[in-house]
């Protein structure tokens, strides 16, 4: 079975500093790879995926992630955070082929940006 | 605009009570899921459903029961043999049939059960 591990729990930056979250995942064979963001009173929607080709993959609001496949990995980043980046950050892995496109996700990080 | 509804926002239930939470999509989307969101634990998936009148259970199933009569239904029963049923409950569906995981799911806005 696949684990997803976010190592950071809680992350406070100041408005224009950079991100990065990081995400691994532990699965040998082939996978998709998938951020989602939890604004403050909002549901969870989809930030950006990784299927194929190109490992740097950008998402909506200036995101964007890099798959390392050597490395596991799938950390998500951004140049300069603002204050409405402030959500809950959720890294998720589907293992193709064998799991039904069910997601595992990690325990989550959440994002403070202070104006 | 398409998406999916759950309801209600919040529950309450006594001790030795069923609730059913419901989960109604109109994405025409043929996969759904039940997460429960506990706070520091991320999301865990209690049942799944690839296709009508199909389901199976994920990893925290027991103590829950799920039903899929209609492609935009997917109800979700807590019982009583849940021992710890207080938690945030997320419905999520992606489109396709098999197992090829292309999509990302798109979430309801959830239900918040507490136990009284």
């Amino acid at each position: 079975a696949q684990s997803v591990s976010q190592h950071n729990h809680h992350v406070i930056l100041s408005e224009a500093a950079s991100l990065e979250l990081g995400c691994n995942y532990s699965y040998g064979g082939t996978v998709n790879l998938f951020w989602y963001v939890q604004y403050p009173g909002q549901h969870l929607q989809l930030l950006l995926k990784y299927f194929s080709g190109d490992p740097l993959v950008k998402g909506i609001k200036g995101f964007e992630a890099e798959f390392i496949k050597s490395k596991f990995s799938f950390n998500l980043r951004k140049p300069s955070v603002q204050w409405s980046d402030t959500a809950e950050y959720f890294c998720a892995v589907n293992a193709l082929w064998t799991n039904a496109g069910k997601s595992t996700f990690g325990d989550g990080t959440t994002l403070t940006v202070k104006p | 605009d398409g998406g999916i509804t759950q309801s209600p926002k919040y529950l309450f239930r006594k001790e030795g009570q069923n609730v059913t939470l419901s989960c109604e999509q109109n994405l025409n989307h043929d996969a759904m899921y039940w997460y429960r969101q506990d706070p520091g634990q991320g999301l865990r998936l209690i049942y799944y459903s690839q296709i009508v009148n199909d389901f199976q259970k994920g990893d925290i199933a027991e103590g829950y029961s799920v039903s899929r009569e209609k492609k935009e239904s997917f109800p979700l029963t807590v019982t009583s043999a849940q021992k710890n049923p207080t938690a945030f409950y997320l419905c999520a569906s992606r489109p396709g049939q098999g197992e090829t995981g292309n999509y990302g799911y798109t979430f309801g806005s959830g239900t918040r059960l507490t136990v009284v």
